[in-house]
C-alpha cells in the first residue's frame, strides 16, 4: 500500500540558510503529492502540491518536484527565515480512497 | 471566510472520564476528518465523514472512541473512560473535493490530558 516516508528532525538552521527536507513514498499509480505545514499552536495548513509526475509545486519560496524516478517529493527553500520555523508533514492520499497518509514530521528551527 | 474551528482547545480530564470534542468545518465542505497527533508522531487516521454517507470509523483505535455528525455539519468526537494514551493533540479537517486532488483544511486542535 501506499506509505511515505520522512527526514526525523529536528532541522537547525542558521537565517539564510538553504533547506531541504527529504521525504519519499511508495504508491500505487501516481498521486498527487502535498507538503503541509504546522506552525506553533496551529493546525495544518498547506503549503504546496504536485498533482502529477515532474510537476513542481511551490509556495512562499519552498518548492519540492514530483520526481517518479526517485519516489521523491523533497521540500525545498533556498533562504529560511526565523518565520519558517515550524513542522512540516509529507502527505499522500491512499490509492483509490480519500484517506490521507501522513509522515512523522520534520521540525524546522530557524535561529536569528 | 471563516476556517474550520475546534473546542475546547485544550482539555485536561481525570482518567475514567469521558470526554466531547467538537469541530466546525467550513461551511459547504462536505468532508470532515478527525486525526490524532501525538507527541512526536505523525497524525493518526482516527475517522472520515462524507456527505450522508455512512462513515468510515476503520481508524478509530477501540470502542471506546466514537463520532458523529449531525446535518453534515458539525462533529463530536467522543472518548469513553478515557486512559493516559488518549492524551493527543485531537485535529479535524474538512475538504470541499474528495478524492486525492481535495485540499484538507484543518482546524487548530485539541489538547487534550489525561490526568
Amino acid at each position: 500500500g501506499n506509505s511515505v516516508t520522512q527526514m526525523e528532525g529536528p532541522v537547525t538552521l542558521s537565517e539564510e540558510a538553504f533547506l531541504t527536507i527529504n521525504c519519499t513514498y511508495t504508491a500505487t499509480g501516481y498521486p498527487s503529492l502535498f507538503w503541509y505545514v504546522q506552525y506553533p499552536g496551529e493546525g495544518l495548513q498547506l503549503l504546496l502540491k504536485a498533482t502529477k509526475a515532474d510537476d513542481k509545486g511551490s509556495n512562499k519560496g519552498f518548492e519540492a518536484t514530483y520526481r517518479k524516478e526517485t519516489t521523491s517529493f523533497h521540500l525545498e527553500k533556498g533562504s529560511v527565515q526565523v518565520s519558517d520555523s515550524a513542522v512540516y508533514f509529507c502527505a499522500l492520499p491512499l490509492s483509490g480512497t480519500y484517506k490521507y497518509i501522513f509522515g512523522t514530521g520534520t521540525r524546522l528551527k530557524v535561529l536569528a | 471566510g471563516a476556517g474550520v474551528s475546534q473546542s475546547p482547545s485544550n482539555k485536561v480530564t481525570e482518567k475514567g472520564k469521558d470526554v466531547e470534542l467538537r469541530c466546525d468545518p467550513i461551511s459547504g465542505h462536505t468532508a470532515l476528518y478527525w486525526y490524532r497527533q501525538s507527541l512526536g508522531q505523525g497524525l493518526e487516521f482516527l475517522i472520515y465523514f462524507q456527505g450522508n454517507s455512512a462513515p468510515d470509523k476503520s481508524g478509530l483505535p477501540s470502542d471506546r472512541f466514537s463520532a458523529e455528525r449531525t446535518g453534515g455539519s458539525v462533529s463530536t468526537l467522543t472518548i469513553q473512560r478515557t486512559q493516559q494514551e488518549d492524551s493527543a493533540v485531537y485535529l479535524c479537517a474538512s475538504s470541499y473535493k474528495q478524492g486525492s486532488s481535495g485540499e484538507q483544511y484543518f482546524g487548530p486542535g485539541t489538547r487534550l490530558t489525561v490526568t
